[in-house]
């Protein structure tokens, strides 16, 4: 069974710059989640979807990120402008479940973005 | 919010020694996760326990969930280099909506084992 797959794994932009994100979830994954995690921390939420709509974007800054997940499969998370405190490991996580009782979370490798 | 201490932060052993690390929380939780992740790696599922009490073992992993289920500790006998890595625990926090919860983690403890 594929992993869930992200892209780029590597990111370097000036402050000021936009850059995208892509997520492919694994097959069949109805919940699929973007976390940011900086360095030394443990991943903290940013966006959660079911299927194409969003559950939960509460601690997602919106004024310079925005994400979305066109039919409910692939997902892209945008941040415009960057700024440096944005400099992280974006993580890409899908789940069959929407019950957290059942969920395990299968995560991509991650997407590490350095803002200069 | 919800929220998941670990200690310690980092852990520095030679390969064979046995270690304990802990989540804690004020926070009563209907369940607890372990993932492992390795650098440059997402995390990975170790275990998730839901009973408080609850012992859980996977070959020399062993993870237990306080009876209060505001915490719950991972040992490890005889560590080996593989597992060097970065132990998260994570609990379902806030109410998300349509049936789920959001997972939130702690900081993570970082061991690392010297062969």
């Amino acid at each position: 069974e594929a992993g869930v797959a992200q892209s780029p794994r590597y990111k370097i932009i000036e402050k000021r710059q936009s850059v995208a994100f892509w997520c492919n979830p694994i097959s069949g994954h109805a919940t699929l989640y973007w976390y940011q995690q900086i360095l030394g921390q443990g991943p903290k939420l940013l966006i959660q979807f079911q299927n194409n709509g969003v559950v939960d974007d509460s601690q997602l800054p919106k004024d310079r990120f925005s994400a979305e997940r066109l039919k409910g499969v692939d997902s892209t998370l945008k941040i415009q402008p960057a700024k440096l405190e944005d400099s992280a490991v974006y993580l890409c996580a899908s789940s069959a479940a929407g019950v957290w009782d059942t969920g395990e979370l299968f995560f991509g490798e991650g997407s590490r973005l350095t803002v200069l | 919010t919800q929220l998941l201490e670990q200690s310690p932060q980092f852990l520095s052993i030679q390969e064979g020694e046995n270690l304990t690390v802990y989540c804690n929380s004020s926070s009563v939780f209907s369940s607890l996760q372990w993932y492992r992740q390795e650098p440059g790696e997402g995390p990975v599922l170790l275990v998730t326990v839901v009973t408080g009490g609850e012992v859980k073992k996977l070959k020399r992993l062993t993870f237990q969930f306080g009876d209060a289920r505001k915490d719950s500790s991972l040992h490890i006998t005889a560590a080996q280099p593989g597992d060097t890595g970065l132990y998260l625990c994570a609990g379902p926090g806030a109410y998300s909506g349509a049936g789920s919860y959001q997972l939130t983690f702690g900081k993570g403890t970082k061991l690392s084992v010297i062969p």
